[in-house]
């Protein structure tokens, strides 16, 4: 059965402090995966987008990386703000738009305190 | 930054009324989404539409129905609404086939219609 779990499921950081957001998947064949960050009452937004040969992409002060043969990805955001306050939700696809699906995990609900 | 709308952002309704939730988007995209999402849960896709004329169900079944008469226009409508219809509903979008991010399938996501059945 195809998942994708993220942990942990929510996470309270000071502003300033780096965190770690974990994704793993069992979705196969695998296309890609996204990072979106859905502010509370809006709708998601992409981050980043990881493909097979991709190991590592940043986004400013996000970071994601993925290892395709242990289907593991982290979101890794550098000095928080107040404003990542946010879910964070891996989504994974197995073909791409065309023809493939998209997994989406539960997301892990960041809070960034000051 | 991506010209997708929902309205209403929120609704409260009572039991048994007929809702019409309206999604528009002026990026010319082909492929059309509607999520349902529940706290702390993940979206799931309730209807999905490849171009005009073209609507499927998705993977969570809905008593939602929908239509695409327009490229732009993508409306949910539920015919009586009942509390378990009481959710967050998110419109999205994503590129048309050709376009860059056709294959890599980014959804651009609207604000989300949360709906109250009372």
């Amino acid at each position: 059965k195809n998942q994708v779990e993220q942990s942990p499921q929510s996470l309270i950081i000071l502003e300033g402090k780096n965190c770690t957001l974990q994704c793993n998947y069992t979705v196969s064949p695998f296309s890609n995966l996204r990072w979106y960050k859905q502010d509370t009452g809006r709708g998601p937004v992409s981050l980043t987008i990881m493909t097979f040969s991709e190991n590592t992409k940043s986004n400013g002060r996000y970071t994601a990386t993925l290892d395709a043969d242990t289907k593991q990805s982290s979101l890794h955001i550098t000095a928080s703000q107040l404003s990542d306050s946010a879910s964070y939700i891996c989504v994974v696809s197995d073909r791409g738009s065309t023809l493939g699906r998209l997994y989406f995990g539960r997301g892990t609900q960041l809070t960034v305190w000051p | 930054e991506a010209d997708i709308y929902q309205t209403p952002r929120y609704l409260v309704i009572g039991t048994g009324k007929k809702i019409t939730l309206e999604c528009s988007q002026t990026m010319g995209h082909d492929k059309m989404y509607w999520y349902q999402q529940d706290p702390g849960m993940e979206l799931h896709l309730i209807h999905y539409s490849y171009g005009v004329n073209s609507t499927e169900k998705g993977d969570l079944s809905s008593e939602s129905t929908v239509s695409r008469i327009r490229t732009e226009h993508f409306p949910l409508t539920l015919e009586s609404a009942r509390p378990s219809h009481t959710s967050q509903y998110l419109c999205a979008s994503s590129g048309p086939s050709g376009a860059k991010d056709s294959r890599t399938g980014e959804l651009f996501f609207g604000e989300g219609s949360r709906l109250t059945v009372l």
